[in-house]
């Protein structure tokens, strides 16, 4: 069984401030992470899909960056506004394991 | 325009019920899923079909019966509801390759058994 963990559970933010959150894997046989955007009442919406170790990506304002060897992602948020509160969920998928998600950052954006 | 579409939104119904969700895609995927939202919040892989065929089928009580008619739909049957089967059931899509395809997510089945 693949263990993803993200951490923090859940964090406030000020609007305008920058933030940053992680997914934690097992560093062996990776195959590809998943960044996913998860708004109340609606569906995850992908962000990135991260495969090769030191990958960086970058959409707007989150940005995410991906150590294989170590077995870990961040992801960013700079400048936070309240249309960035969500859940961001990760998934790792592994030799031998399906697509396997982290529990998720729930995160809240104070104007 | 609704790329994952699933059906009903809301499902309340009686232990020992039999019920169906429905799921379309207009994506031209290959790759379907139904994913479970556990009491934890955690999506669980259920099943897996690429262009009709089983590819994964997750330690699911047998009650719970995957269809796809075509590589469009995958529908979920489910037998003989119990109390422990209320969640929300997510369907989703992709290209083939689950590892670097993203995932395309419906809203979501509440499914409430009374």
């Amino acid at each position: 069984i693949l263990n993803v963990e993200q951490s923090p559970q859940s964090l406030h933010v000020q609007e305008g401030d920058s933030t940053n959150f992680t997914c934690s894997f097992p560093s062996s046989n990776f195959y590809a992470l998943h960044w996913y955007r998860w708004e109340t009442a609606k569906s995850p919406e992908a962000l990135f899909v991260m495969t090769l170790n030191g990958d960086e990506k970058k959409k707007g304002r989150i940005s995410a960056t991906l150590n294989t060897k170590e077995g870990y992602s961040y992801l960013y948020i700079k400048g936070s506004q309240p249309e960035d509160s969500a859940t961001y969920l990760c998934a790792v998928k592994a030799a031998g394991n399906k697509l396997t998600f982290g529990g998720g950052t729930r995160v809240l954006v104070k104007p | 325009d609704t790329a994952v579409s699933q059906t009903p939104k809301y499902l309340v119904t009686q232990m020992g019920n039999d019920k169906s969700i429905k799921c379309e895609q207009n994506l031209g995927h290959d790759t379907m899923y139904w994913y479970k939202q556990d009491s934890k919040k955690f999506l669980k892989i259920m099943f897996s079909y690429n262009n009709k065929e089983l590819i994964i089928n997750e330690t699911v009580p047998n009650r719970f019966s995957p269809k796809s008619p075509d590589k469009a739909h995958l529908n979920l049957h489910i037998n003989s509801l119990e109390l422990g089967d209320s969640a929300v059931y997510f369907c989703a899509s992709s290209r083939p390759g689950t590892y670097n395809s993203p995932l395309h997510f419906g809203n979501g089945t509440r499914l409430t058994v009374t």
